[in-house]
């Protein structure tokens, strides 16, 4: 069966500082994979996505970048840390580039920014 | 993707059928319907879709109407544990990569 990893769950980091999020797949070949980001109190907001290595789209302009290095791995990064990026990121992935499947999400990472 | 509308919030009692509307009047012929929920703290999970015709699975069932601009979820007896925040999603075929999530319904559940 397939299964997604991100970590950590919670980070706590200061402005400024770079941030490396990892997110992984296992069980599946050349999934689909999204970054989402959720604020407190607020709807998931769709940053970036991939439908192969090195392909990125970015929704959002923001100082933060994705990468995709291998099939199954998604690594979201920023070189400097804002107060704003605080919140609840998502790694999503899926089969293929059909609507009619469902994306599966991993637990999330909390990050807090000070 | 097309826009949906949904409440923001609803009640419902513990061990009841649960009926979560979801407007979309915009909907194109080749967009799916697909609901999401978020229990506290977690990343969404999947529930169900369709296209045009009725769906059940384990979780819950999809009725759409027959000129497609509404759907309902239906939780047939809802439980504690099915509190969470429910999104109804259009995808579409163009750009059925990517889910564009809107502010959901939350449902509250009474013991």
């Amino acid at each position: 069966s397939q299964t997604i990893h991100q970590w950590p769950a919670t980070l706590v980091q200061p402005v400024g500082s770079p941030l490396s999020l990892e997110c992984t797949v296992e069980g599946t070949s050349n999934p689909n994979l999204y970054w989402y980001r959720q604020a407190a109190g607020r709807g998931l907001q769709l940053l970036f996505y991939s439908v192969g290595i090195g392909q990125i789209s970015s929704e959002v302009p923001q100082n933060l970048s994705a990468s995709r290095p291998q099939d199954r791995q998604f690594i979201l990064s920023s070189k400097k840390l804002l107060l704003s990026d605080s919140g609840f990121y998502l790694c999503a992935w899926s089969v293929g580039n059909s609507p009619g499947q469902p994306q599966h999400f991993g637990d999330g990472t909390r990050l807090s920014i000070l | 993707d097309a826009k949906t509308t949904q409440p923001n919030s609803m009640e419902s009692n513990e061990e009841e059928p649960v009926h979560l509307p979801c407007n979309h009047s915009t909907i194109s012929g080749t967009d799916y319907i697909h609901w999401y929920r978020q229990l506290p703290s977690q990343g969404p999970e999947y529930v169900i879709h369709g296209l045009t015709s009725n769906v059940n699975n384990r979780m819950a069932s999809l009725a759409i109407a027959e000129d497609r601009k509404s759907s309902t979820l239906i939780l047939h007896r809802a439980t504690l544990r099915d509190a969470a925040v429910y999104y109804c999603i259009l995808r579409d075929a163009v750009g059925g990569d990517k889910i564009i999530f809107g502010k959901g319904t939350r449902l509250h559940i009474l013991p």
